[in-house]
């Protein structure tokens, strides 16, 4: 049962555009909800989050949009740079319910072209 | 760099043996997590430890059991391998059991099955 889908594998987007990224969930008791980036043969390093009360959270060239009657959120880039090519990661948690741990996605591999 | 480093990085083993993975969490983190990432998908939560108690499971047989240290060190033990566990094993620290956010993640640990 995926909780955390990222239903688009990959994503090739122009370097300068616009990057967006989509993820769904299906637990209603997810309120809190990050993006995670990994390189190969790196570890996921945290991105930006959102917590449930919002929707909306921009850091940078980053912004996360939630919409929660919509059970989705979507993380933009703007503008795509050639580093910001990488696999990310939806991830989510039901911190208000005492659940600590992060329920992934599988991932969107983001390709951006110079 | 997290500061947190994972041993070893690659190693193979062949099904029913026993396997240990190590990892040195970021200094003055008193949670570590433990994540299963497949080829494919995104990371699965295993356990917690929060000042070496377990702290949460995941949806992982018994086979696979922990430790954390007082040295922000802990451990991943996997008895009677099986083929389904290949996969690249991740650890993250955090500063407390209580915060849901960002977590530290170390490079990983890929683990083959024979």
């Amino acid at each position: 049962d995926q909780q955390v889908k990222q239903n688009s594998p990959s994503l090739s987007v122009q370097e300068g555009r616009i990057s967006i990224l989509n993820c769904d969930y299906t637990n209603s008791m997810f309120d809190y909800f990050l993006w995670y980036k990994k390189y190969p043969a790196e570890g996921p390093t945290f991105l930006i989050s959102i917590s449930s009360i919002k929707d909306k959270n921009e850091d940078g060239r980053f912004t996360v949009f939630l919409n929660k009657s919509a059970k989705h959120l979507s993380l933009h880039i703007v503008p795509s740079q050639p580093g910001d090519s990488a696999v990310y990661f939806c991830a989510a948690s039901a911190r208000g319910f005492g659940n600590e741990k992060l329920t992934f996605g599988t991932g969107t591999r983001l390709t951006i072209i110079p | 760099e997290t500061g947190v480093t994972q041993s070893p990085t690659h190693l193979i083993k062949t099904r029913g043996q026993q396997v240990t993975l190590r990892c040195s969490s970021q200094s003055g983190h008193n949670t570590v997590s433990w994540y299963q990432q497949a080829l494919g998908q995104g990371p699965q939560f295993i356990f917690q430890y929060y000042r070496e108690e377990e702290n949460g499971r995941g949806n992982f047989p018994p086979r696979f059991s922990g430790l954390q240290f007082p040295n922000y060190s802990s451990e991943l033990n996997v008895n009677a391998l099986e083929l389904d566990d290949s996969a690249l094993y991740l650890c993250a620290s955090s500063v407390d059991a209580g915060w849901t956010g960002e977590l530290f993640f170390g490079e990983g640990s890929r683990l083959t099955v024979l």
